[in-house]
C-alpha cells in the first residue's frame, strides 16, 4: 500500500497563476484533509471531506477550493495564487473522524512569487 | 488562552537522559488527545495516542490530566534519532487542534 501520496511534491507559481494539487489515498479512507504548515503558526485546516461528494470549509478556507468526486482523491485547487499561500500543504486521511490517526502525506511546497 | 499550547522549545537533551514536555488545552469538552512527531521537512506521524488512564509505549509514556487540562510525553533513555519535533493534537469534537509543536535535540 501507498498510504498517501500527493503531486507535486515541489512547485513555484507566479502570483495570479493557477494550479491543483492531488492528494490520493489506497487505505479506502472516508475523511480526508488539505493542511497549510508555515513557520510558527502550525498546521492549520483548509478544507475536509468526510465522504465522498462532500467537502467542508476548515480554519483558513479563503482562496482555495476543494473537490472529492472519487473516495480516494481530495484535490485542493488554487484559482489565483497570492504570495500569502507559500507554504507547505500536507493532506491527510483518517478512516474516521478525530478519534482515530490521520495518516499524512509526505506533503507539497510551494513557493508563490 | 490558546486552544493549545505548547513550548516551541528547543529542548537540547544528552543522549541516555529523561525529557518531559506537556501540551494544554483550553476547552474542558475535549474528547481525545493524540502526540505526533514530525521530522525535518517530512510529514506528521502518530506516535501514540492519551489515554485517561495513561498510556506506555516502549520508552515512551503518554498522559492525560483532565483537571489540569494538559498530556504530557515523557521519554526514557533518549536516543539521536528521537530529535524531532512533537506535535500534540486535541480532538474537540467538531474539530481538530494541532499545537505548534515542541522540537527535541538530543544530543550525542
Amino acid at each position: 500500500n501507498a498510504g498517501v501520496t500527493q503531486t507535486p511534491k515541489f512547485r513555484v507559481l507566479k502570483t495570479g497563476q493557477s494550479m491543483t494539487l492531488l492528494c490520493a489515498q489506497d487505505m479506502n479512507h472516508e475523511y480526508m484533509y488539505w493542511y497549510r504548515q508555515d513557520p510558527g503558526m502550525g498546521l492549520r485546516l483548509i478544507h475536509y471531506s468526510v465522504g465522498e461528494g462532500t467537502t467542508a470549509k476548515g480554519e483558513v478556507p479563503d482562496g482555495y477550493n476543494v473537490s472529492r468526486l472519487k473516495k480516494q482523491n481530495f484535490l485542493l485547487g488554487l484559482e489565483s495564487a497570492a504570495p500569502s499561500q507559500t507554504s507547505v500543504y500536507f493532506c491527510a486521511s483518517s478512516l474516521d473522524g478525530g478519534l482515530v490517526e490521520q495518516f499524512f502525506g509526505p506533503g507539497t511546497r510551494l513557493t508563490v512569487l | 488562552r490558546k486552544e493549545v499550547e505548547q513550548d516551541p522549545g528547543p529542548f537540547n537533551v544528552p543522549e541516555g537522559a529523561t525529557v518531559a514536555f506537556n501540551c494544554t488545552y483550553s476547552n474542558s469538552a475535549s474528547q481525545s488527545f493524540f502526540w505526533y512527531r514530525q521530522d525535518c521537512r517530512k510529514e506528521p506521524k502518530l506516535l501514540m495516542s492519551v489515554y485517561s488512564s495513561g498510556n506506555e509505549d516502549g520508552r515512551f509514556t503518554a498522559q492525560l490530566n483532565r483537571a489540569s487540562q494538559y498530556i504530557s510525553l515523557l521519554i526514557r533513555d533518549s536516543k539521536l534519532s528521537d530529535s524531532a519535533t512533537y506535535l500534540c493534537v486535541v480532538n474537540l469534537g467538531d474539530k481538530i487542534i494541532f499545537g505548534k509543536g515542541t522540537r527535541l535535540h538530543i544530543l550525542p
